[in-house]
């Protein structure tokens, strides 16, 4: 059975500063590696897909790595604002979705 | 654009009581899955199905049952609520289930059971 780890469960950081998220799966077999961004209440988005055969992926200010034979993955927020503050879930998808269970972020001002 | 629409956002029911959660999508797409969300804990998969008369339990299944009659509604039923189905339900759908396409939620059914 999949296992997904994130670590830590919650950061605080000033604004400006670099964020960088960890996510830890225990099944290597996997197709891809997702990142999502939920806010409070709502659903989630999603922000990164990184297909098994690619080692990062990036989209604006977001960077996204994944080591599939250490079952590691880092998603990479530069220069965070306060705009970023939500929690981030990362899921490992071996055909169904096995999701960690996040890291809240919130950036101070 | 809607998306994945889900009602209601919140209900307490009390123990005992059944329910349906709602879900329905407007983006053509074949895959529907349902998932619950308790506190501090990731997203468990209740039910999915690949398509319109086809579905499959999740890692959590008992308790629930589902039904897919359309490509566009995938209805959540509770049966006999319970204390441990106090959660909050998400829905999802996509179009190639995950393969190259990320998976788009809705809002959640905030569901306290009482």
């Amino acid at each position: 059975k999949q296992e997904v780890t994130q670590i830590p469960a919650a950061l605080s950081v000033p604004e400006g500063e670099n964020l960088v998220l960890n996510c830890s799966f225990t099944d290597s077999a996997i197709y891809n590696l997702q990142w999502f961004r939920q806010d409070p209440g709502k659903g989630l988005t999603s922000l990164l897909l990184i297909q098994s055969s690619q080692r990062e992926q990036t989209s604006g200010r977001l960077n996204a790595s994944l080591d599939k034979s250490s079952g590691r993955s880092t998603l990479y927020i530069a220069a965070s604002q306060p705009g970023d503050s939500a929690t981030y879930l990362c899921a490992a998808n071996d055909y169904k979705l096995s999701f960690g269970a996040g890291t809240t972020v919130t950036v101070r001002a | 654009n809607a998306g994945v629409t889900q009602t209601p956002k919140f209900r307490i029911l009390k123990i005992g009581q059944s329910m349906t959660l709602q879900c329905t999508q407007d983006m053509n797409h074949n895959y529907m899955y349902w998932y619950r969300q308790d506190p501090g804990m990731g997203l468990k998969l209740i039910y999915y199905s690949v398509g319109a008369g086809i579905t499959d339990k999740g890692e959590v299944p008992n308790g629930y049952n589902v039904s897919r009659s359309t490509t566009e509604d995938f209805p959540l039923r509770l049966e006999l609520a319970a204390p441990s189905q106090t959660s909050v339900y998400f829905c999802a759908s996509s179009h190639d289930g995950g393969a190259y396409q990320p998976q788009h939620f809705g809002d959640g059914t905030r569901l306290s059971i009482l």
